[in-house]
This record gives structure tokens, sequence and C-alpha cells, in this order.
């Protein structure tokens, strides 16, 4: 069965420290993999797409890598605004079966001025 | 671009009565869109996928009778929570994804249902 976990559920971090979050998955055919950013009472916002091992992104403060396994969201030099919850999502599958996506539970960051 | 628009951004009805959700693609053609249905301090759980001109797909356990969806066009779909009750109050999000030059999963807003 598809499989997404992300960790930790939850960090908090001093303004400036810098930190990782942590997507595992196991899923068959892996097509592409998803970091979303939630803030409270809204969708979630769209970050990242990763489609293969290696293949790494950056915006701003945020870099998002990819292994076989588990990919990574780095936070350099985090500011308060950056606190939300981070969501991962993964699109599987082979044929037709391939548009969903599974999403992991997220991981709560709080950074503190 | 890519923006898809999500109304009402919150909704009060009385146990018994029916809630429509609509979401709309704004600048792109959504072949296909999602429902997700997620609970405080939890992540997104999928409820159906639905195709343009399509019946929906609906993961195991939602009730298809429940929780109708119709994805009439390529810029709109809507869901339709009939007889709500208390156990329904929750917050629904839709997603979009586009068939031609948009291969993105993008979410509008939330809505956020409570049955009294």
């Amino acid at each position: 069965e598809d499989q997404v976990t992300q960790s930790p559920e939850a960090l908090r971090l001093q303004e400036g420290e810098s930190s990782s979050l942590n997507c595992s998955y196991t899923v068959s055919g892996l097509r592409g993999l998803f970091w979303y950013r939630q803030d409270p009472g809204k969708g979630p916002e769209f970050l990242f797409t990763l489609y293969s091992a290696g293949e790494e992104k950056e915006k701003e403060r945020l870099k998002a890598t990819l292994t076989k396994k588990e990919s990574f969201l780095h936070i350099t030099a985090p500011k308060p605004e950056d606190s939300a919850t981070y969501l991962c999502a993964v699109q599987a599958g082979y044929g037709g079966a391939t548009n969903k996506l599974i999403f992991g539970t997220g991981t709560l960051l709080a950074v503190q001025p | 671009g890519a923006v898809v628009s999500q109304h009402p951004s919150w909704v009060i009805c009385k146990s018994g009565t029916s809630v429509k959700i609509e979401c709309r693609s704004l600048d792109f053609q959504a072949t296909t869109m999602f429902w997700y249905r997620q609970f405080p301090k939890q992540s997104l759980m999928l409820m159906a996928t639905s195709n343009e001109g399509s019946k929906a797909t609906y993961e195991q356990g939602v009730e298809k009778d429940k929780f109708l969806i119709n994805h009439a066009s390529l810029t709109l779909s809507t869901l339709t929570v009939t007889s709500a009750h208390p156990e329904d109050s929750s917050f629904y999000i839709c997603s979009a994804r586009g068939g031609q030059r948009y291969y993105g999963y993008t979410f509008g807003s939330g809505t956020r249902l409570t049955v009294v």
C-alpha cells in the first residue's frame, strides 16, 4: 500500500535556526513529489514539485531535495512568517490510476522571533 | 497563473439541509478536480476525483449519496452535502488539475462547514 510519512509532527525553531523536514514514501511508481505550505484555515499553497532522485529546487529560504525513499525540505535562517504546516504529497501509480495525490500528515512549524 | 476559487469560505447550516460548495478554475481548464476533507490538525483526506463530463470516483468509505459531486464544465465542479448532520462539519478543500499546458495541482482556499 502506498504510504507517505512526515517527520517531525511539530517543530519549534528560533528565528535564524536552520533545520530540515522529512517526507518518507513507499509507493509504486513515483511520478512526482509535491511540497505545499498550509496556513490555518486556508488551502495548501504550492511550493515545489520533484520528479526524480537527485533533483533539487530552491525558493527563497526553502530548498527541497529528493532521493529514492525520501524528500527533505530544508529551511535556512527561518523567519516567523515561515510558520505554517508543511505538507508532502506524492503522485504515484501506473497507467490511468496516476492522477490523485497521497498526502502525509504534515509538519507544523513554529518559528519564534 | 493557475488560480482556483472556492466558495463559500464558510457556511453554517441546520441539520437536515443541503449545502453546495463551488470550485472554479479561473485561468485554466481543469480536466480533473479533486475534493478533500480535513479535520483539525490532520492532513487532507481525498473524498473523490471528478473528470469533466464523467461521474465522480469516490474513495472507499465516502458516501456517494451524501456527497454529490458534479463536474459539468472544464472550469466548475460542485460538492453538495445532502441532509447534513453535525458530523459532516469539517473543512472541505477542492483541487484542480489541467490537462493541457498545466499539469500541477492547485488548491482552493477551502470551505469551513458547520452543521448545527
